[in-house]
């Protein structure tokens, strides 16, 4: 298996507009975790999936901030209006069962 | 709801001398524990885990963590760094009941020859 696959690596938008963060998790694995990276912040846990249905976003921002498993193999994280303090690194983790999450290599979004 | 504590941000020390890096837990139920290892511009990788069975475990790169109920502590400890240790480590738990994997603020090992 390739890995938990994330795109894009980079982003670079405009405030307002628009973005879409997207995941391909380990195929098998049933869990499914967006985090958030910064440097004030740390990793921060947004929300997480299992069997493809959220269980707990209670980490979300706010409503500007959405995120979708329409099927076990694809997720996505949606930012709309995207403001510049959405700046950091975006990452996409799966596990199956309780055993140890694998991470993909991350979204660097900038919002300038 | 679960909580990790990391006490150091940062930590330096020599090359080849010994290191721990702290983590305390809490939750109001069992626990699964987890050390990950964040080079720079990468995602995270998994050191070690404690699931069950015994309290010292054993990881990649030489790196070990015991884990210690009643102080609510796994401690990350290797007995000899290299300068390729030089990296950010993150502790992180789940309980038995989810899979809601909660992290801590990371803690900056920085080598120096």
């Amino acid at each position: 298996d390739a890995g938990v696959i994330q795109s894009p690596r980079h982003e670079v938008t405009e405030m307002g507009q628009e973005v879409t963060l997207r995941c391909k998790p380990i195929s098998g694995h049933n869990s499914l975790f967006w985090y958030r990276q910064t440097m004030m912040r740390g990793l921060e846990l947004l929300i997480y999936f299992n069997n493809n249905v959220p269980i707990d976003d209670s980490g979300m921002p706010e409503d500007r901030f959405s995120a979708k498993m329409p099927n076990a193999s694809f997720s996505t994280l949606k930012i709309q209006p995207s403001e510049p303090r959405d700046s950091a690194v975006y990452f996409c983790a799966s596990s199956r069962e309780t055993s140890e999450a694998f991470f993909g290599q991350g979204t660097r979004l900038t919002v300038v | 709801a679960q909580s990790v504590t990391q006490l150091d941000s940062q930590v330096p020390v020599f090359e080849e001398a010994p290191v721990e890096l702290r983590c305390n837990y809490s939750s109001s139920v069992s626990v699964y524990l987890f050390w990950y290892v964040q080079y720079p511009n990468q995602g995270l990788q998994l050191l070690l885990k404690y699931l069950s069975g015994s309290t010292l475990v054993k990881g990649i790169n030489g790196f070990e963590a015991e884990f210690n109920k009643s102080q609510t502590s796994f401690h990350l400890r290797k007995p000899s760094v290299h300068i390729s240790d030089t990296a950010e480590y993150f502790c992180a738990v789940s309980d038995w009941n989810t899979d809601k994997l909660i992290f801590g603020t990371g803690t900056r090992l920085q080598v120096f020859p």
